[in-house]
């Protein structure tokens, strides 16, 4: 059975410090690993795909990592619009092909 | 772009009734989803549509019906409202089941089952 855990559940920054956010998953082969950033009141809103091992994506403060068990999502000095939850989901090569959640990282930047 | 436009944006019902979640997109993608929401949860499916016409039993279907006639649209239906239905639904859509492309969700309808 496919498992993405995230960790932590949440994380209080100050601005201006950065920090990183994990996912780890286990699937017998990955067909693409996903980000998305979920504001409250809203729907996840895509931010990354990670493909295979080694890759990486950046998209202004934040910086995605894909290893062959997990991922990061690094956030380079955060400002307090960066506030929100962060979703990682992973999909299996074969089986339905459905994404597998994680239960998100809650992450408040304060000024 | 509307993407994927869900209606209403909120409900509140009482135990025993039933009603319809719309969800649309507008984007030509094959598959669509259903999810529900619930604190310390996460994300989990009700029902899918590899493709119009096709529908298929998700991690918590029971209480549930679904319905995809039209390319761009599916419906989510309760039939007899509980309480423990009460959460937050989010429709998605995708270019299809198998691609590695992402998903597109639309806001949610927020719905209370009093």
């Amino acid at each position: 059975e496919d498992q993405v855990t995230q960790s932590p559940e949440a994380l209080r920054l100050q601005e201006g410090e950065s920090s990183s956010l994990n996912c780890s998953y286990t699937v017998s082969g990955l067909r693409g690993l996903f980000w998305y950033r979920q504001d409250p009141g809203k729907g996840p809103e895509f931010l990354f795909t990670l493909y295979s091992a080694g890759e990486e994506k950046e998209k202004e403060r934040l910086k995605a990592t894909l290893t062959k068990k997990e991922s990061f999502l690094h956030i380079t000095a955060p400002k307090p619009e960066d506030s929100a939850t962060y979703l990682c989901a992973v999909q299996a090569d074969g089986g339905s092909y459905i994404p597998t959640f994680g239960r998100g990282t809650s992450l408040i930047v304060h000024p | 772009n509307a993407g994927v436009t869900q209606t209403p944006k909120f409900q509140v019902l009482k135990t025993g009734q039933s009603m319809t979640l719309q969800c649309a997109q507008d984007m030509n993608h094959n598959s669509m989803y259903w999810y529900r929401q619930d604190p310390g949860m996460g994300l989990r499916l009700i029902y899918y549509s590899a493709s119009e016409g096709t529908t298929d039993k998700g991690e918590v279907p029971d209480g549930y019906n679904v319905s995809r006639l039209k390319k761009q649209n599916f419906l989510l239906g309760l039939e007899s409202a509980a309480p423990s239905q009460t959460s937050v639904y989010f429709c998605a859509s995708s270019w299809s089941l198998s691609s590695n492309q992402p998903q597109h969700f639309g806001d949610g309808t927020r719905l209370s089952i009093l």
